[in-house]
Formats: C-alpha cells, structure tokens, sequence
C-alpha cells in the first residue's frame, strides 16, 4: 500500500504560469517533507522541504504547502519556465519509524512548454 | 553533478545470473542509501548503511545483499536474477546518516535482465 501518492503522473503547464504538484500521505506520524527534481539519465535533486511544524516554506519561484489535516502537501511553482520540465518526486521522512531513508511517490512529469 | 558516482551506468544480463552494483559516495559522507526504481514505481529503500554498518533495511528481497567497504564505497548484490528486477539502482550518500535532505543521489545504474 502506498503510503506516499502523486495521483497525477504529468502535468502540462504554459511558461509563466503557476505549476501545482500535488502529494497526498497516509501516515499521520511522517513528520517531515521533502520535494526532488529529476531530470533524464540523473539521479533526483533534492528541491525543499517542509517540517510538519510549518505550513508553508518558500525558497524562491518554489513554495511548499503542508496541510497536515488533510495529509497533503503542494509544491507551487512561479512563474514556471521550460528548465523546469521534470519528473517532481514528493517522499516522506519517517522519523517516527527510522532513520533518514525516504518513502518517495511515483512522480509527476511536470512540462512547460514556451 | 552530486558528487556520487554509480559504475557501471547500463547493465544487461540474463534471468539467473548475478551482478554487483557499485557506488562510491560523497567525499567526507558516511552513510549510504540504495533505492530502486522500477516501472511505474517510485523509488523503493533498500537499505542504509553507516561507516560500515547496516542501520536501515527496506523492501529489499533476500537475493540482494549490500555492504560497506572501510573505504566508505558500497556494493549491492543482485542474484538469481529476474525479469521483475530490471529497474533503474540509485545510491545515495550523506553525511550524517540522519537528515533526508542531507542525500544527494547518483545518476543510476540501469538494469535490464532479459
């Protein structure tokens, strides 16, 4: 059973727009989250993170948002441009059940397009 | 570039046989991830180890087998090998073992078993 989702595995978006990726969880004690980007024949990048103690944290044109209620959490995107066009992995830290090793989604395959 | 290198970057081999993976980590990183990437599958934890040692086990089957040399690099083990193992291999490295976003990831080896 997947404890981390991504139900969109691609999103197209126009360049300048705003890009939403969207990441749903099951277990309410993952307590810390982290965005990666992956561009082809790479290895995923770490993006940003969030610790469940924040609804919000913002490093530039990215902004995670965390609705611990709702398990959910949101990577905005603005304004995007067609460098941005990869595959967006949300994972989970499990602390409360182990030591840094990441529970990932499947990914969403983010384009712009100029 | 991560700073992580994963040899050899494809890898084709017959159902049956057997194969190691290798990566060496970051310089200075004492702990090691290795993930798996299969088809319509996020990335899967396999294990961890820490300057030597196995500290995080994953949904890692019981024909693969990982260490960590003195060294710090790492090799995982694949044996009696199967079509449902082809996937991409990612490593991982940090420096302490114990912060997520701390992993910085490897370009991958591609598996293909045939």
């Amino acid at each position: 059973d997947q404890q981390v989702k991504q139900n969109s595995p691609s999103l197209s978006v126009q360049e300048g727009r705003i890009s939403i990726l969207n990441c749903d969880y099951t277990n309410s004690m993952f307590d810390y989250f982290l965005w990666y980007k992956k561009y082809p024949a790479e290895g995923p990048t770490f993006l940003i993170s969030i610790s469940s103690i924040k609804d919000k944290n913002e490093d530039g044109r990215f902004t995670v948002f965390l609705n611990k209620s709702a398990k959910h959490l949101s990577l905005h995107i603005v304004p995007s441009q067609p460098g941005d066009s990869a595959v967006y992995f949300c994972a989970a830290d499990p602390r409360g059940v182990s030591q840094g090793n990441l529970i990932f989604g499947k990914g969403t395959k983010l384009s712009v397009k100029p | 570039d991560s700073g992580v290198t994963q040899t050899p970057k494809h890898l084709i081999t017959a159902t049956g046989q057997r194969v190691t993976l290798r990566c060496s980590p970051r310089s200075g990183d004492l702990s090691v991830y290795w993930y798996q990437q299969s088809l319509d599958q996020g990335l899967q934890f396999l294990i961890q180890y820490y300057n030597g040692e196995e500290r995080a086990k994953g949904n890692i089957l019981e024909r693969f087998s990982a260490q960590q040399f003195p060294d710090l690099h790492s090799e995982l083990n694949l044996s009696s090998l199967e079509l449902g193992d082809s996937a991409l291999y990612f490593c991982a490295s940090s420096e302490s073992g114990t912060l997520s976003y701390e992993q910085y990831f490897g370009p991958g080896t591609r598996l293909t078993v045939t």
